[in-house]
């Protein structure tokens, strides 16, 4: 059982935007401001998309956009393209110091 | 470009101890902390723990006991021991950097496999 929720599952046609959820509690993404989204391409590393809930690394195209409130952060993907199907994890620090991820979300480009 | 890359053993016997090591390239260990991550294969992503560059440690509890971790400034690497090993620790084993609470680095990843 993972510690963050994540919806097993998203979709969206090309070009249209998509927003997947990442729950937790007040104990870790609720309280604290280091939420981190990677994307994961099968047999590949994961990436770091955004850091800080909000924040884009270097590089990261600025289709990819992140939020929080409450208890829940989300990723929003704009503009979908076939590139952008893959695994997102979302990650969070808790008051424990642990880091946490979720259980991961399958994007489909439809 | 920093670079890692995880290498170690591709199969560890039930029992016993998992040791991988993670070399960084294109810069140094100083000031920021390492961590391991690890995913079971068709599974998500696990935190095992990080070690910052002064050898302060911080580890998944989840592991309790089994896992260890260690640097080596003067070759600019990091080690992961995990003891122990059953098959539910076969998996991806990613080392990453540079920061506690996210990773801007992840090496490509090295299949460590526990079977007799």
């Amino acid at each position: 059982q993972s510690a963050l929720t994540q919806p097993p599952s998203a979709s969206g046609s090309p070009g249209q935007s998509v927003t997947i959820s990442c729950t937790g509690t007040s104990s870790d993404v609720g309280r604290h401001k280091y939420v981190s989204w990677y994307q994961q391409h099968p047999g590949k590393a994961p990436k770091l998309m955004i850091y800080e809930v909000t924040h884009r690394p270097s590089g990261v195209p600025d289709r990819f956009s992140g939020s929080k409130s409450g208890n829940t952060a989300s990723l929003t993907v704009s503009g979908l393209q076939a590139e952008d199907e893959a695994d997102y994890y979302c990650s969070s620090s808790s008051d424990s110091g642990i880091i946490m991820f979720g259980g991961g979300t399958k994007l489909s480009v439809l | 470009q920093v670079q890692l890359q995880e290498s170690g053993p591709g199969l560890v016997k039930p029992s016993e101890t998992l040791s991988l090591t993670c070399s960084v390239s294109g810069g140094s260990l100083s000031s920021y902390s390492w961590s391991w991550i690890r995913q079971p294969p068709g599974k998500g992503l696990e935190w095992l723990g990080y070690i910052y560059y002064t050898g302060t440690t911080k580890y998944n509890p989840s592991l309790k006991s089994r896992v260890a971790m260690s640097l080596d400034t003067s070759r600019n690497q990091f080690s992961l021991n995990l003891s122990s090993v059953t098959a539910a620790d076969t998996a991806v084993y990613y080392c990453g950097g540079p920061y506690q609470t996210r990773f801007d680095y992840l090496g490509q990843g090295t299949l460590v496999t526990v079977s007799s």
